[in-house]
């Protein structure tokens, strides 16, 4: 059975900090996709990345990067130069190739002050 | 524009009452997801439809109802035989089932007493 852990509950910054977010996930099959949302306070899961399991080159999105280690089953999320906006929870999930929903981790909230 | 709309914002119900929670999408998605939320936990898949007229249980389908009558539109009917209601309710479409990113309507909060 597929499973994602987001160890982190809670993790508070001040604005202009970088930020890592930690995702371990476990799964049987070779193939299989990995996602990152935000939910702002407004409560609406913003989708921010989609990587494939056979695609492990780093990303990077503006102030936003993503490092995927299939060697440790981790797919982490780093916020750089952290913002007040920043403020949210932070979903990663799982889909495998042959299933048919998403696993959601328990979720990271983020705190920047200013 | 295009996107999910969830109605109402806030949802009132007294116990034993049955109660539907709309989910509209103009993405042209064949996909269509409910999830619920629980504060401070992550989404867990209520139900999910792959294409008009069929629709498949997810983790936790018990005391609820749906149903997927036009591509656009996948309801969802929290029933009296739901135990325990009151949580956040999102809903989601894709473009197709599986592995595609999922886009969230802004959700429903319902509140039963």
């Amino acid at each position: 059975a597929q499973k994602v852990t987001q160890a982190q509950t809670e993790i508070s910054v001040v604005e202009k900090e970088d930020v890592t977010l930690d995702c371990v996930y476990e799964t049987r099959d070779t193939t299989y996709y990995l996602f990152w949302y935000k939910q702002p306070p407004s409560g609406e899961l913003v989708f921010l990345i989609r990587r494939n399991s056979f695609d492990e080159q780093n990303e990077i999105s503006g102030r936003y990067s993503w490092n995927f280690q299939k060697s440790t089953s981790s797919f982490n999320f780093t916020i750089t130069a952290s913002q007040v906006v920043d403020s949210a929870v932070y979903f990663c999930a799982l889909s495998e190739a042959a299933g048919n929903k998403l696993t959601f981790g328990g979720g990271t909230r983020v705190l920047v002050k200013p | 524009d295009g996107g999910i709309t969830q109605s109402p914002k806030y949802l009132f119900r007294k116990e034993g009452q049955n109660v539907t929670l709309s989910c509209e999408q103009n993405l042209n998605h064949d996909a269509m997801y409910w999830y619920r939320q629980d504060p401070g936990q992550g989404l867990r898949l209520i139900y999910y439809s792959q294409i008009v007229n069929d629709f498949q249980k997810g983790d936790i389908a018990e005391g609820y109802s749906v149903s997927r009558e036009k591509k656009e539109s996948f309801p969802l009917t929290v029933t009296s035989a739901q135990k325990n209601p009151t949580a956040f309710y999102l809903c989601a479409s894709s473009i197709a089932q599986g592995t595609y990113e999922q886009y969230f309507g802004p959700g429903t909060r319902l509140t039963v007493t």
